[in-house]
């Protein structure tokens, strides 16, 4: 169980398109997502908390207006990056509460600005 | 605010030989803690957590952590390592309030030799 999948695994766009990334909770209902951003051989760093049906929390640092955060149903919320830039590539996790305050997270998504 | 530690980059043992990740938290309450693992090209997987009661935690795949309050630490331990535990691992702490959000370490990546 607390299964959460990403879509996609990887993508490349060209500078200046808005690439979407869904996080899904399959087997529980999720109030609360994350969006972490992992730079290689990095840790993990917050981007925002999404909860759902509301406007999502960013941390600061984090630009609302490129990194587009939706949380529409308690298992869906995506990430859309906005008008990419290749200083935008990075691998990106989304995580989903579930249980016991425990945060479950996703395999992440590749993310590849030319 | 809270921060966690993880003093060893890098920590090399051979398969069968005890293994011990050291984690260091900075946190006012009482922390919230999590030990997760990376392995490439997969998203981060739950280990085990501490929420309060037993300070001796078990967890998956034969690990175990022991939190120490006197410490800070949260130190994750293996008597017999694996090939197949050669990965990357990451210390966390919760914060408190709804959103329960995680702070990362930086990081331990483990090698096992044969």
């Amino acid at each position: 169980g607390a299964v959460v999948s990403q879509h996609p695994s990887r993508v490349i766009c060209k500078s200046g398109t808005s690439v979407k990334i869904e996080c899904r909770s399959l087997d529980f209902q999720a109030t609360t997502m994350f969006w972490y951003r992992q730079f290689p051989k990095q840790s993990l760093m917050l981007m925002a908390t999404s909860n759902e049906g509301s406007k999502a929390t960013y941390e600061q640092g984090v630009e609302k207006d490129k990194f587009l955060i939706n949380h529409a149903s308690l298992t869906l919320s995506t990430l859309t990056v906005t008008s990419a830039h290749p200083e935008d590539s990075s691998f990106y996790i989304c995580s989903a509460r579930g249980q016991a305050d425990t945060q479950y997270f996703g395999p992440g998504t590749r993310l590849t600005v030319l | 605010a809270q921060s966690v530690t993880q003093p060893d980059i890098h920590i090399t043992v051979s398969e069968g030989a005890s293994l011990e990740l050291r984690c260091n938290y900075s946190y006012g309450a009482t922390p919230y803690l999590f030990w997760y693992v990376q392995s490439p090209g997969q998203g981060l997987q739950l280990l085990l957590k501490y929420f309060s009661g037993d300070t001796l935690v078990q967890g998956i795949k034969g690990f175990e952590a022991e939190f120490k309050r006197s410490q800070s630490s949260f130190n994750l331990r293996k008597p017999s390592v694996h090939w197949s535990d050669a990965a990357e691992y990451f210390c966390a702490v919760g914060s408190s309030g709804s959103a329960r959000q995680l702070t990362f370490g930086s990081g331990t990546q483990l090698t096992v030799l044969p």
